[in-house]
């Protein structure tokens, strides 16, 4: 049972333009949710995150919208550079009983060509 | 401020073996999270950990991985009698202390990637 979902495994955008990765999530007990970005043989890198009292946060050239009647978030870059490219990982937080853990989908490849 | 650190990058075992993954957390967080990374697939959540203690391990198989984080030294992440099923990637996170109206953000180390031949 698939907690959070990237249905795109992958994506091509042109340099400049906008990137746009969605994400599913279906437990309504989330509470905090977070986009890293990881490059081949590397950690996930933090990127950007958003309470689930908010509906946006931005940061520079990345923004992040959740939809929580939707359960849908999704992560615009705008805009999009090489250096974009990247595995992006979309990750719930469950906090109960003083414990944290992070659900993760399994990651949108992201190719931004030149 | 080094970021968290994960050593080795890289483990080789033949099936049967043991291995011990090492993390040591960023200075300042004293939570430890270990999380594995199976080929095509999303980070699972194994353990959670804090000083000494064990949180949470319900993401842990339950016969042959163990984890500790003790009061002195580095987080262990221990697979006994390997299996070809275990080669993935684990990934070890940390955070500053959980407060209650904060939510405080994971940040990984580089992960080890373990091979069982």
């Amino acid at each position: 049972d698939q907690q959070v979902k990237q249905n795109s495994p992958s994506l091509s955008v042109q340099e400049g333009r906008i990137s746009i990765l969605n994400c599913d999530y279906t437990n309504s007990m989330f509470d905090y949710f977070l986009w890293y970005k990881k490059y081949p043989a590397e950690g996930p890198t933090f990127l950007i995150s958003i309470s689930s009292i908010k509906d946006k946060n931005e940061d520079g050239r990345f923004t992040v919208f959740l939809n929580k009647s939707a359960k849908h978030l999704s992560l615009h870059i705008v805009p999009s550079q090489p250096g974009d490219s990247a595995v992006y990982f979309c990750a719930a937080s469950l906090t109960q009983g003083g414990s944290e853990k992070l659900v993760f989908g399994k990651g949108t490849k992201l190719t931004v060509n030149p | 401020n080094a970021g968290v650190m994960q050593n080795p990058r890289h483990l080789v075992r033949r099936r049967g073996q043991e291995a011990r993954l090492r993390c040591s957390p960023m200075k300042g967080h004293s939570h430890v999270y270990w999380y594995r990374q199976l080929p095509e697939e999303g980070l699972k959540f194994m353990v959670y950990l804090q000083k000494e203690n064990i949180i949470d391990e319900s993401g842990m198989p339950k016969e042959r991985f163990s984890a500790e984080f003790p009061k002195e030294g580095p987080s262990i992440l221990r697979i006994q009698q390997v299996v070809r099923g275990d080669s993935a990637a684990y990934f070890c996170a940390s955070s500053p202390l959980l407060g209650r109206t904060t939510q405080e953000t994971q940040y990984f180390g580089p992960g080890t990637r373990l091979l069982v031949l």
